[in-house]
């Protein structure tokens, strides 16, 4: 059964780094999100893309931040200059359709970053 | 704004019980579409079912089962006959559109199940 994979599974940082999540969406998929979950709290909407755009960033989703489909495959989210609160698991997810209505986002394991 | 609330923070439950997730909703939307994930300790967000807010019969899939009452907001999660790889947090979370083809998904806060042997 297809799934979306990240990598990597963790990732630690120093303070002030730049990171990259990678992610490879389902193949036949057109829409891709990332999510964070910053340990014991709510999961938290941070953009979703389509069609080579961002189409919608929560307030989370400031200028260190962007988001890349480099290729036809991966999809990935950059944090510029890292912080100690971007600590979080960081949820890449994927769906198809174009119907809002009838659709489900698939999650993919999560890449865990740790900022010292 | 849409919310989600999940009022039970965690939940012991005997094994082959059947054990119900509580999930209320608030939306002034009339179209919209609920979903339950499961989350093991490793980490990985699962789908587990989904309601459509018109959908006629509540959702069902295999031992996972959806009480969706509308009238009174409310779309809980029913597993039956657990086991003890059941035990997971839970969320429950609410399609929020943004736009005809695009969502985001809103979250509650999750419930940690515990299935005890």
């Amino acid at each position: 059964e297809p799934e979306v994979t990240q990598t990597p599974s963790h990732q630690v940082t120093q303070m002030g780094q730049e990171v990259i999540l990678r992610c490879v969406p389902i193949s036949n998929h057109l829409y891709f999100y990332w999510y964070r979950q910053i340990l014991g709290q709510k999961v938290e909407f941070l953009v979703s893309f389509y069609n080579n755009e961002i189409s919608e960033k929560s307030e989370i989703f400031d200028d260190q931040f962007s988001v890349e489909r480099p290729d036809g495959s991966n999809f990935t989210l950059k944090i510029r200059s890292t912080k100690l609160e971007d600590s979080a698991m960081y949820f890449c997810a994927s769906r198809t359709s174009r119907l809002a209505t009838s659709d489900t986002q698939y999650f993919g394991p999560g890449t865990r970053l740790t900022v010292l | 704004a849409q919310k989600i609330t999940q009022t039970q923070p965690g939940m012991f439950v005997q094994e082959k019980e059947a054990v119900t997730l509580d999930c209320t909703y608030d939306t002034s939307d009339q179209s919209y579409g609920l979903f339950w994930y499961k989350q093991p300790s490793s980490g990985e967000m699962i789908f587990l079912i989904y309601q459509g807010s018109y959908d006629e019969q509540n959702a069902t899939e295999g031992r996972y089962s959806l009480n969706f009452q509308k009238a009174r907001k409310s779309a809980n999660l029913v597993i039956s006959a657990s086991q003890l790889g059941d035990s997971a947090m839970y969320f429950c979370a609410m399609r929020e559109v943004y736009m005809d083809s695009n969502y985001q998904l809103i979250w509650g806060a999750g419930t940690k199940l515990i299935i005890k042997p």
